[in-house]
């Protein structure tokens, strides 16, 4: 069964890099070709894509954050990351990581999701 | 960017009766579009994927319809386990989602 865990830093300073890791149990993240994804959701409210990767490094960001998201994806250790720069406390949320249920396509439905982290913006 | 809206932000129901709920699309979607259940303190959780087809596990009292732009999801006979918040999600494009509607008890 496959499961998603988010790591990082619960805690980040104003106008640092936000900085997670999701892990991947029970799959491989280079022997599929599914893209994994970032979405976030800030207390109280909905849910926003951050972006998606797939293992050869092919990336798609949500064009409102584009200019600050990069992603990267380790197969050695079976996790993708998300860094977040010049974060201000519109971005403190709930972060997840998630698969679409589609292969080849950065854009699907989601159909698994890791339990999510708090990250909250303040100095 | 397609933005989903979704109606009515609450809903309130009785246990044992109907919710029906809406979602429209800024512009057609097509059948790409996704439902989700989310209770405090956890993830979303897959529903319906493709407008009408359940996701594994999810039982037929969930029911999923339309197409383009006007989307309704469906709960038959709601239990207690079902008062949530429940999420479109339109993946005709990058992905987006609607506010979110609330389902409580009435």
């Amino acid at each position: 069964q496959l499961q998603l865990q988010e790591s990082g830093p619960g805690l980040v300073k104003p106008s640092e890099t936000l900085s997670l890791t999701c892990t991947v149990s029970g799959g491989s993240i280079s022997s599929s070709n599914y893209y994994w994804g970032w979405i976030r959701q800030p207390p109280g409210k909905g849910l926003e894509w951050i972006g998606s990767i797939h293992y050869s490094g092919s990336t798609y960001y949500n064009p409102s954050l584009k200019s600050r998201v990069t992603m990267s994806v380790d197969t050695s250790k079976n996790q993708f990351s998300l860094k977040l720069s010049s974060v201000t406390a519109a971005d403190t949320a709930v972060y997840y990581c998630a698969r679409p249920g589609q292969v080849y396509s950065y854009s699907g439905y989601f159909d698994s999701w890791g339990q999510g982290t708090l990250v909250t913006v303040s100095s | 960017e397609i933005v989903m809206t979704q109606s009515p932000a609450t809903l309130s129901v009785s246990p044992g009766e109907r919710a029906t709920l809406s979602c429209r699309a800024s512009q057609s979607v097509s059948s790409n579009l996704a439902w989700y259940q989310q209770k405090p303190g956890q993830a979303p959780r897959l529903l319906i994927y493709g407008a009408s087809t359940r996701a594994i596990g999810i039982p037929a009292k969930f029911s999923g319809s339309g197409s383009g732009t006007e989307f309704t999801l469906t709960i038959s006979s709601l239990q207690s386990e079902d008062f949530a918040v429940y999420y479109c999600q339109q993946y005709n494009n990058w992905p987006t989602f609607g506010q979110g509607t609330k389902v409580e008890i009435k």
